[in-house]
């Protein structure tokens, strides 16, 4: 069974950064494309940022780009998320997912989030 | 942006109801969307993919229609464990989702 386990989270200043990770087993991770999606509390899902399996091609949510930078290790199964100048917005339940087949696509399998507060 | 509009946000039933949610596209997107559960404190669960295909392990009770700017996913008799958000998500442009439909025991 994929598995999916994100880790990372806490509570952050604004302006400040924070690396969120979401260690993947039980499938071949190289292979598929990853994403990182966000839900404020209270609110609907929202769509940060993908990348290609190999992690050369990367895709940025507006709202995020220039901020955010995803990046993965194929060697150890695990993806990243590099948040800077972090704003109140960002506050949200973080989630990695797979992709399920070429990106875009739907995603098949998601982690438990991390959550992720900005707050002075 | 493809923008997704769900309706209706919320709606109340009952076990054994027929329920019919809608999403619409901002743009035709063929059939590149998908539907998903979410019950409070958990992930997101697929439950449709391209449109009208049920995910494996999925309960046949659900099922999806739609291409182009319209689609609907129908719960054909509810069970206590539907009782869920449904997010809709549209994977031709890049992705987005729907703003959700809270499902709620009347």
């Amino acid at each position: 069974e994929v598995q999916l386990l994100e880790s990372g989270g806490g509570l952050v200043q604004p302006g400040g950064s924070l690396r969120l990770s979401c260690k993947a087993s039980a499938f071949s991770f190289s292979t598929y494309s990853m994403s990182w999606v966000r839900q404020a509390p209270g609110k609907g899902l929202e769509w940060v940022s993908s990348l290609t399996g190999s992690g050369g091609t990367t895709y940025y949510a507006d709202s995020v780009r220039g901020r955010f930078t995803i990046s993965r290790d194929n060697s150890n199964n695990t993806l990243f998320l590099q948040m800077n100048s972090l704003r109140a917005e960002d506050t949200a339940m973080y989630y990695c997912a797979k992709v399920s087949g070429t990106w875009p696509d739907d995603h098949d399998s998601w982690g438990q989030g991390t959550l992720v507060t900005v707050s002075s | 942006a493809i923008q997704l509009t769900q309706s209706p946000s919320s709606l109340s039933a009952s076990v054994g109801d027929r329920v019919t949610i809608t999403c619409r596209a901002s743009q035709g997107i063929d059939s590149a969307l998908s539907w998903y559960q979410q019950k409070p404190g958990k992930a997101p669960k697929l439950l449709i993919f391209d449109a009208s295909n049920l995910e494996t392990g999925v309960p046949s009770r659900f099922s999806g229609s739609g291409s182009g700017t319209d689609f609907t996913l129908t719960i054909s008799s509810l069970q206590p464990e539907d009782f869920a958000t449904y997010h809709c998500q549209q994977f031709d442009t890049y992705i987005t989702f729907g703003q959700g439909t809270r499902l709620e025991i009347k």
